[in-house]
């Protein structure tokens, strides 16, 4: 079964720290990859997105994410987080699902950035 | 440009009442997505409508059904409504779908709660 998997459920960091969060997926066809990202009270919102092309994607704010097609991953870094980056942070990816593709989430991270 | 809105924005019922939730994707996205999404885990597929049709579903009981209007708005209903419903639901647009990339938006969501 298609699957997306997030290795850290809770981060805390603090400001400057760099950031690094793991995303491995399980689907063997073509994917689409995506970073979302959810500011406390605020709704879902796109960081970055992976189509094809150059696998190092770069997102807003800083944000950046990497596709390993040989590691089915796409790890999201920051090289310095800010206390506004306090947020929960979905890995999703874009599956085929017949003619269509089905939108597969992860269960997301929390990241607390401590001023 | 009005970005996808849903309503309301939350929603009290009691166990085996009916709801029924609302979405306006963006203008000139045809395809409009449901979530759901409990607290602390990543958002459900719950269905996608696209041009009118139901192009993907879910692993969601029957009690949950959609439609899409013409003007390309959507409706979720769930009838016969269990605890375990709670939850926050969220609406995505997309310009398109199929099997190429896209992305989608999301609105705020409709926070549901059963009592």
């Amino acid at each position: 079964a298609q699957s997306v998997s997030q290795h850290n459920h809770h981060v805390i960091l603090s400001e400057a720290a760099s950031l690094e969060l793991g995303c491995n997926y399980s689907y063997g066809g073509t994917v689409n990859l995506f970073w979302y990202v959810q500011y406390p009270g605020q709704h879902l919102q796109l960081l970055l997105k992976y189509f094809s092309g150059d696998p190092l994607v770069k997102g807003i704010k800083g944000f950046e994410a990497e596709f390993i097609k040989s590691k089915f991953s796409f790890n999201l870094r920051k090289p310095s987080v800010q206390w506004s980056d306090t947020a929960e942070y979905f890995c999703a990816v874009n599956a085929r699902a017949g003619n269509n593709r089905k939108l597969i989430w992860g269960l997301g991270t929390s990241l607390a950035v401590n001023p | 440009d009005a970005g996808v809105t849903q309503s309301p924005t939350h929603l009290i019922k009691t166990r085996g009442q009916h709801v029924t939730l609302r979405c306006s994707p963006i203008s000139g996205h045809k395809s409009v997505s449901w979530y759901q999404q409990v607290l602390g885990q990543g958002p459900q597929f719950i269905f996608q409508y696209y041009e009118k049709e139901e192009r993907g579903r879910g692993n969601f009981p029957d009690r949950f059904s959609a439609r899409q209007f013409p003007n390309y708005s959507s409706e979720l209903n769930v009838n016969a409504l269990l605890l375990g419903d709670s939850a926050l639901y969220l609406c995505a647009s997309s310009p398109t779908v199929g099997t190429g990339g896209y992305e989608q938006y999301f609105g705020p969501g409709t926070r549901l709660t059963v009592t």
